[in-house]
């Protein structure tokens, strides 16, 4: 069974403040994605890699950046976090092996920047 | 425009109908598509893969139209477990595009 973990289910910071988002999958998945979702907008693609320490960005990568040193970990790096990045932030993993590409999520953090 | 879009509804519908749901696309050089559901609070999960030529999974059953550029989903004898957000994704390689998701009540 696919395992994907986040760090931290909640989190509060306050604006200004370096916010690291952690993600571990356990099922050797080459690809790994982080969103962020909105009422109203749905997933948004901040960043994804498709190996270790590649990385590309999606339709929203300002005001993040991510990190992959090992292929079962992605993190992303919030520089200086604000009011607008209060969002629930989602990260998944794929494999490129298969023909389905299905993306398996994490539970999500629930980031609050006050 | 949204890549993808969907109806955001909420389909409100009784237990035991059958309701339908439609997603347009508007990148044709997409490839895959699928449907993922989404419970309140709780991540995405994939639902059913979308074929050309049309699949089925028990209650559910998924269709895709290239040539209009649209997906559909249709859900019969709802039952109250099937209240859920459903998501339209399409994926060009290994990126893929969600729809904001359509919301569905089924009510006893």
């Amino acid at each position: 069974d696919v395992k994907v973990t986040q760090s931290s289910r909640y989190l509060v910071k306050r604006t200004g403040e370096k916010v690291f988002l952690e993600c571990v999958q356990d099922m050797d998945h080459e690809n790994m994605f982080w969103y962020r979702q909105d009422p109203g907008l749905g997933l948004r693609l901040i960043y994804f890699s498709y190996d270790v320490k590649m990385k590309e960005k999606g339709d929203i990568p300002e005001g993040y950046s991510v990190s992959r040193e090992k292929k079962e970990r992605f993190s992303l790096i919030l520089e200086s976090a604000s009011t607008n990045q209060t969002s629930m932030y989602l990260c998944a993993s794929s494999s490129t092996s298969g023909i389905s590409y299905e993306q398996y999520f994490g539970p999500g953090t629930r980031l609050t920047v006050t | 425009r949204k890549e993808v879009e969907q109806d955001p509804g909420p389909f409100n519908v009784p237990e035991g109908a059958t309701v339908a749901f439609n997603c347009t696309y508007s990148n044709s050089a997409s490839q895959s598509f699928f449907w993922y559901r989404q419970d309140c609070r709780k991540e995405p999960k994939l639902l059913m893969s979308v074929y050309s030529s049309g699949n089925e999974d028990g209650r559910f059953t998924a269709q895709l139209n290239r040539a209009s550029q649209y997906i559909s989903l249709l859900i019969r004898d709802s039952k109250l477990s099937d209240s859920a957000t459903y998501l339209c994704v399409g994926a060009e390689g290994f990126k893929t595009i969600f729809g904001a998701g359509t919301r569905l009540f089924v009510k006893a």
